[in-house]
């Protein structure tokens, strides 16, 4: 599995607080993809981090990766209601032809 | 932004009987996917797709699944007999190129295997 620690977590916090959620994995990726999964909606991509990027940001958004513990995570600032979803991240094979999803975090923004 | 179309949204049917689940990907696409989703739990990878073939599949792609996209229309999942445990979400994705760059899914399709 391309999956070490499991990082399956549910996370409960208020409107306007900042949330950090972290993923780990056990070989090597290229990029580290963040996926968002709205109730009732597939996945979409909201963040991707190449290999070579320690850091990553978009809008309220923050990612980093440290390639030398396999680490990822995201973290939201000034969170809103509308960002309640479960948060997957996901890396790739070496042979690129796929990604490998993690078991996600289900965020709940209280408004 | 670029949509997978996925038809239908819901699907109920009697164990045993064949399901075709389909897939619209993004239209200048070339690698499509299919993942299976237990509500609650994690996206699992079944299938990806690429120049008319299949290139990787999990042991979750059992012998009774098949995928196609004849003459560039939809990209099928195919179930020939179902079983319960067949019932999730299916999901389908489309890349423009392989698995280390953006996938685009569509929304789902609920299958109920009674």
């Amino acid at each position: 599995s391309q999956w070490g620690e499991e990082n399956l977590q549910a996370l409960s916090i208020q409107e306007g607080e900042d949330v950090t959620m972290n993923c780990s994995y056990k070989t090597y990726t290229t990029v580290v993809q963040w996926y968002r999964q709205k109730s009732g909606k597939g996945p979409a991509l909201i963040i991707l981090i190449r290999s070579n990027e320690r850091e990553k940001r978009s809008g309220r958004l923050r990612a980093t990766l440290d390639t030398s513990s396999q680490s990822s995570s995201l973290s939201i600032t000034g969170t809103l209601a509308t960002d309640t979803a479960v948060y997957f991240c996901a890396t790739d094979d070496s042979n690129n032809n796929r990604i490998f999803f993690g078991d996600g975090t289900q965020l709940v923004v209280k408004p | 932004g670029p949509k997978v179309l996925q038809i239908p949204s819901h699907q109920i049917i009697d164990m045993g009987q064949m399901v075709t689940l389909n897939c619209d990907p993004v239209s200048n696409h070339l690698y499509f996917y299919w993942y299976k989703q237990i509500l609650g739990q994690q996206m699992e990878f079944l299938v990806n797709f690429y120049n008319g073939k299949v290139m990787e599949k999990s042991k979750l792609f059992k012998d009774q699944f098949s995928v196609e996209r004849p003459d560039g229309s939809y990209f099928t999942l195919k179930i020939q007999p179902t079983a319960l445990e067949d019932s999730a979400v299916y999901f389908c994705a489309s890349s423009f190129t392989g698995g280390n760059y953006e996938q685009y899914f569509g929304p789902g399709t609920r299958l109920t295997v009674l």
